[in-house]
């Protein structure tokens, strides 16, 4: 089946203890993206991948990282998290962005406290 | 800059009842447009989209939506609303390379 999977679905930490939230698809996609989701602001881009190697900032890329060392996986990381980056997070895949639009994982329910 | 609103953060209609769920975006040249639905606890599903070609597309689930140009808006419409079409509606924009913009998303309640 084709999709997009993030692991662990939920993760509560503490701050400042660094954590790596891994993105895995199968679709063979150029494209890769990290949102994260809060009430009343909708979904905002942090980091995106149009190809291996080659990644890009978002709107919120402050505190993450991210790395595209193979096609098909794209981990976030937090190096030291805060409890401003509690949020739901999803990955997201595409075959080469506009017109074919993202498709998304299941999303990572993230708690820092 | 470019970006995507959803005027309307939440709304209630009768199931059976028609649906417009609106959409304005700011973007210079010719946009690539989406909508998603997410249901509780999911993640988002592609309902349809607009590259070019005919202004009226139809997507999954009975949705249908019109893009017009002249004011900026597309327009999420579905003609009978079921109660299971409950759920979180978003509109989004292909900002160019791997950026694609959401905007803030509709609450859909459906009333017996």
């Amino acid at each position: 089946e084709a999709q997009v999977t993030q692991n662990p679905r939920y993760l509560i930490t503490v701050t400042g203890k660094k954590l790596t939230v891994t993105c895995s698809q199968n679709m063979n996609h150029e494209y890769m993206s990290w949102y994260r989701q809060d009430p009343g602001l909708g979904l905002r881009q942090i980091y995106y991948s149009m190809n291996v190697e080659v990644t890009d900032k978002g709107d919120v890329p402050e505190g993450y990282k991210v790395s595209r060392k193979e096609k098909r996986n794209f981990p976030l990381i937090l190096e030291s998290p805060s409890p401003n980056q509690t949020s739901l997070y999803f990955c997201a895949s595409s075959y080469r962005g506009d017109q074919y639009g993202y498709t998304f994982g299941s999303g990572t329910r993230l708690t820092v406290v | 800059a470019q970006s995507v609103t959803q005027p309307d953060i939440h709304i209630t209609v009768s199931e059976g009842a028609s649906l417009e769920l609106r959409c304005n975006y700011s973007y210079g040249a010719t946009p690539y447009l989406f909508w998603y639905v997410q249901s509780p606890g999911q993640g988002l599903q592609l309902l349809l989209k607009y590259f070019s070609g005919d202004t009226l597309v139809q997507g999954i689930k009975g949705f249908e939506a019109e893009f017009k140009r002249s004011q900026s808006s597309f327009n999420l419409r579905k003609p009978s609303v079921h109660w299971s079409d409950a759920a979180e509606y978003f509109c989004a924009v292909f900002r160019g390379g791997g950026k694609l913009i959401f905007g803030q998303g509709t609450e859909l309640s459906v009333k017996p």
